[in-house]
């Protein structure tokens, strides 16, 4: 069965670092990329970016360039979404989610999601 | 605000029809790129409902279908039923943005 399990949910202050985890099983890790969507409170689905494991080409939106890191680990099948500063607006639920091979776009298969509160 | 906007709200009686629009532009939709669709149900994950405009994935009901023309696309639920009453966004590659969008989402109520 295919599958992305992440991380779980985690309770940080402002200005600490975290890295998360979505552990893709089932399939081949690296032919396909892995996106993550912010989903703030109460909010719609935000895109955020896309990597792929294989050669590790990685896109940002442009509201979340600069402000995440999107990394992969193919040796254990593990794409990771982190942040060196976090805010009290980074707050949100974080899905990864992977695409059929050969696209980028639709996401058929989504992680159940890792809860971030970032409070003081 | 998103790139691709949609209703807030739409509503209708069980057994009845709804549609939801997703309205981009000539950098998204318009471009000629694909058009997806997804249903989350609260506190879930969203699941994929229709890809590339029209397709639906294994196990989604023929009662979900989805169509695109110029810089619009919409998604028709048809034969309403209490479990259809979710949030439902829309999705694009926008080229200005190099990446995709999702729009600000739909919530469905069955009244």
């Amino acid at each position: 069965e295919v599958q992305l399990v992440q991380s779980g949910a985690e309770v940080k202050k402002p200005g600490e670092s975290l890295k998360i985890s979505c552990k893709g099983s089932g399939y081949s890790f690296t032919s396909y990329w892995i996106g993550w969507v912010r989903q703030k409170p109460g909010k719609g689905l935000e895109w955020m970016g896309i990597i792929y494991p294989g050669d590790s080409d990685t896109r940002y939106s442009p509201s979340f360039q600069g402000q995440v890191t999107i990394s992969a680990d193919k040796s254990i099948s593990t794409a990771y979404l982190q942040w060196s500063s976090l805010k009290a607006s980074d707050t949100a639920m974080y899905y990864c989610a992977r695409p059929r091979i050969g696209d980028a776009d639709a996401f058929h298969i989504w992680g159940q999601g890792t809860m971030v509160t970032v409070s003081s | 605000q998103s790139v691709l906007t949609q209703p807030p709200s739409v509503s209708g009686a069980p057994g009845q029809r709804a549609t939801i629009s997703c309205t981009g532009s000539s950098s998204n939709i318009g471009a000629g790129y694909d058009v997806h669709w997804y249903q989350q149900l609260p506190g879930t994950a969203p699941k994929l409902l229709i890809y590339g405009n029209s397709n639906r994935p294994s196990g989604v009901p023929d009662r979900f279908s989805g169509s695109k023309s110029g810089t619009s696309a919409s998604l028709a639920i048809t034969g309403l039923q209490a479990e259809d009453e979710a949030d439902y966004y829309c999705q694009s590659y926008d080229s200005s943005l190099s990446g995709s969008v999702f729009g600000g989402g739909t919530k469905l109520t069955v009244l």
